[in-house]
């Protein structure tokens, strides 16, 4: 079975600061890898996904995130955040070739100060 | 706009009695979910379907229950509402053949079981 561990459960941070939201996650079998994000009193929206190819997946408004296997991380970084960032953060696994489903992480709340 | 319609938005419930939570999709997605979302645990899967016709049970299925008749319909049951189905419940969708791990959420219903 897969898990995730967000490692911060609040981040917080001023504008136009760096960031990087931790992720790690533990399976036995090749997994794919996503990052979604909840503004407030909204459903999740996928950000960014790794499935296979380059470790380093971006995303349209300025996140990254790195694949490292053998650290089992998958962290989110913004070089520079907005104020328009704040909002929680959802690391998920899904095995590679299992059912489609996800497993999520606890999240970290990203809450950018001016 | 196309995407998952959640009803009620929010509802205040006494123990003890039955609750249906409506999910309705127009994407034409195989794939239906329910996840609780609990502060400090992330989103935790309570049931699935990858078709119509079939369903499957997640992390934290007692307690509820869930069909699949059709397509666009994934309805949630709490036949006998306890406290700690108190929570925020969110239905998903996705299209599994055509793209990974990419799911579209509703926006939520806010359950109190009092």
């Amino acid at each position: 079975a897969q898990s995730v561990t967000q490692l911060d459960s609040q981040v917080p941070v001023f504008e136009e600061a760096p960031v990087e939201l931790r992720c790690n996650y533990s399976s036995s079998v090749s997994v794919y890898l996503f990052w979604y994000v909840q503004y407030p009193n909204q459903g999740l929206q996928l950000l960014l996904k790794y499935l296979s190819g380059s470790t380093l997946v971006e995303s349209i408004n300025g996140f990254e995130a790195e694949f490292n296997k053998s650290q089992t991380s998958f962290h989110l970084r913004k070089p520079s955040v907005h104020i328009s960032d704040t909002a929680e953060y959802f690391c998920a696994v899904r095995e590679s070739g299992g059912y489609n489903k996800l497993i999520f992480g606890a999240g970290t709340r990203l809450a950018v100060h001016p | 706009t196309a995407g998952i319609t959640q009803a009620p938005t929010s509802q205040i419930l006494a123990a003890g009695r039955s609750m249906t939570l409506r999910c309705t999709q127009d994407m034409r997605h195989n794939a239906m979910y329910w996840y609780r979302q609990d502060l400090g645990l992330g989103l935790r899967l309570i049931h699935y379907s990858n078709t119509a016709g079939t369903t499957g049970k997640g992390e934290v299925p007692d307690g509820y229950s869930v069909s699949r008749a059709n397509t666009d319909d994934f309805p949630l049951t709490l036949a006998s509402a306890v406290p700690s189905q108190t929570s925020v419940y969110f239905c998903a969708s996705s299209d599994t053949d055509r793209d990974v791990g990419s799911y579209t959420f509703g926006s939520g219903t806010r359950l109190t079981v009092v």
